[in-house]
């Protein structure tokens, strides 16, 4: 069936950069997503890559997607004590219209 | 100010009591969801609205009605809660189900005593 897996904590130093990852098992993927949700607040759309692309880079912010191994990782550079919050790996598959898959959530820990 | 507005965002109630979160949002969206997000399950969805009047189940409908009698309008209906329900919601809306740029609502905490 479809899942969405990602650890579920990960602590860093400041200015270290952070590797946040998941796993998915659906091949029909058409987007991929890291979403941000700081505390009391809703999810917000941190970044996304279409399917057909293995990289993209936006500012501090790095995704890698390896199709073959259904692997994706958000990387942070220079990571800051305001990047603390729980980032979700999402997935838009297709079948009967488009279906979002969210992961539980990998809470970022940011040691000053 | 664009947004997604649910109320209330803290709620306790007790078994049974019938209750409605309500959603609203200002973007013209056609499409909008409900989440529930658990501890370690991530979010999983409820029930979704392509359009006005159109509604399908998502994940976890059970328990959970809703109506789009609005564009704007999504309310989330427990005409019987139980402490299962006891969890963080979220409404969500979009141009379409592509879900690229969705807006998410700051969340309604449920307690089901």
């Amino acid at each position: 069936g479809e899942d969405v897996e990602q650890s579920l904590f990960l602590s860093v130093r400041e200015g270290d950069s952070s590797v946040i990852n998941c796993t998915y098992t659906d091949s029909s993927s058409t987007y991929l997503y890291w979403y941000k949700q700081e505390p009391g607040a809703g999810l917000q759309l941190l970044t996304y890559i279409f399917s057909n692309m293995d990289m993209k880079q936006d500012q501090r912010l790095t995704v890698l997607l390896n199709k073959k191994d259904k692997h994706l990782s958000l990387r942070i550079a220079d990571t800051q004590t305001g990047d603390s919050a729980i980032y979700f790996c999402a997935e838009s598959i297709r079948g009967g219209g488009f279906k979002t898959i969210f992961g539980a959530g990998t809470r970022l820990f940011v040691k000053a | 100010e664009a947004q997604v507005t649910q109320n209330p965002r803290y709620l306790i109630t007790v078994t049974g009591k019938k209750l409605t979160v309500t959603c609203s949002q200002n973007m013209n969206h056609e499409y909008m969801s409900w989440y529930r997000q658990d501890p370690g399950l991530g979010l999983r969805q409820i029930y979704y609205s392509m359009n006005v009047e159109v509604t399908d189940k998502g994940d976890v409908p059970e328990g959970y009605k809703v109506s789009r009698k609005e564009k704007r309008n999504f309310p989330l209906i427990l005409e019987s809660p139980s402490p299962n329900q006891t969890s963080l919601y979220f409404c969500a809306s979009s141009f379409s189900d592509r879900a690229l740029l969705r807006t998410f609502g700051s969340g309604t905490r449920l307690t089901v005593v």
